[in-house]
């Protein structure tokens, strides 16, 4: 079974620009989680979504947004760039996204803010 | 805040077991212990995970105490490629909630 890919896997913007990420789940996972990891800050927890809904939030500014699709893949934005979202981004499914199943991790998305 | 606390690093002979303490003093009925590692900014990867009783895979043991307050993870024969960031989470699956984990080298 393929596991969790992100695209792209290396990305370089400017601030105030956006950006998109994307990311597969392992076939038949319905829960997607996103991470952003830094070294300041380690690993935290963005938002998860299970078919199509955001359940939970992590303590981030709107400028960070996510959503799920029917095929529960996902993407997260990220408007209005800031020097400090220059971060490794995480996205990690999960079967059910219940306590009872663990969740299995992509390679990242290394983003870099200049 | 991470609910748990880990050694900040640790180290470990090449062919020993490795032993990683985690306390989770403050776990609730229904919270799972659940450990990751992390090498060299690659994506976490998972270990095992458990709720009461203790757990065993191919890749390690994870032992609970009883009161559930603290738990071990057991490497059985560690070797160079599980130098790593070992994370001891508590909690739901849909939102880990990462501290920042124990440094594990294996000398050879």
């Amino acid at each position: 079974k393929a596991g969790v890919t992100q695209t792209p896997r290396y990305l370089i913007k400017t601030r105030g620009q956006q950006v998109t990420l994307s990311c597969s789940p392992i076939s038949g996972h319905r829960s997607v989680s996103w991470y952003q990891q830094t070294p300041g800050q380690g690993l935290q927890f963005l938002f998860e979504y299970f078919s199509e809904t955001q359940r939970n939030k992590g303590n981030f500014p709107g400028r960070f947004s996510g959503r799920q699709f029917s095929n529960s893949r996902s993407e997260m934005n990220v408007s209005t760039l800031e020097l400090g979202d220059s971060a490794l981004y995480l996205c990690a499914s999960s079967s059910q996204g219940d306590s009872r199943y663990e969740q299995y991790f992509g390679p990242g998305t290394r983003l870099t803010v200049t | 805040d991470a609910k748990t606390t880990q050694p900040t690093s640790m180290d470990c002979a090449e062919g020993r077991a490795a032993n990683l303490p985690c306390n989770h003093s403050t776990i609730s009925g229904n919270e799972y212990v659940y450990w990751y590692r992390q090498i060299h900014s690659q994506g976490p990867q998972y270990i095992i995970h458990g709720l009461k009783n203790n757990e065993t895979n191919e890749m390690a043991s994870l032992i609970i105490t009883e009161d559930r307050k603290s738990s071990t993870l057991i490497l059985p024969h560690a070797t160079l490629r599980d130098t790593a960031v070992y994370y001891c989470i508590v909690g739901g699956a849909q939102k880990l909630v990462f501290g920042q984990g124990t440094r594990l080298t294996i000398n050879p």
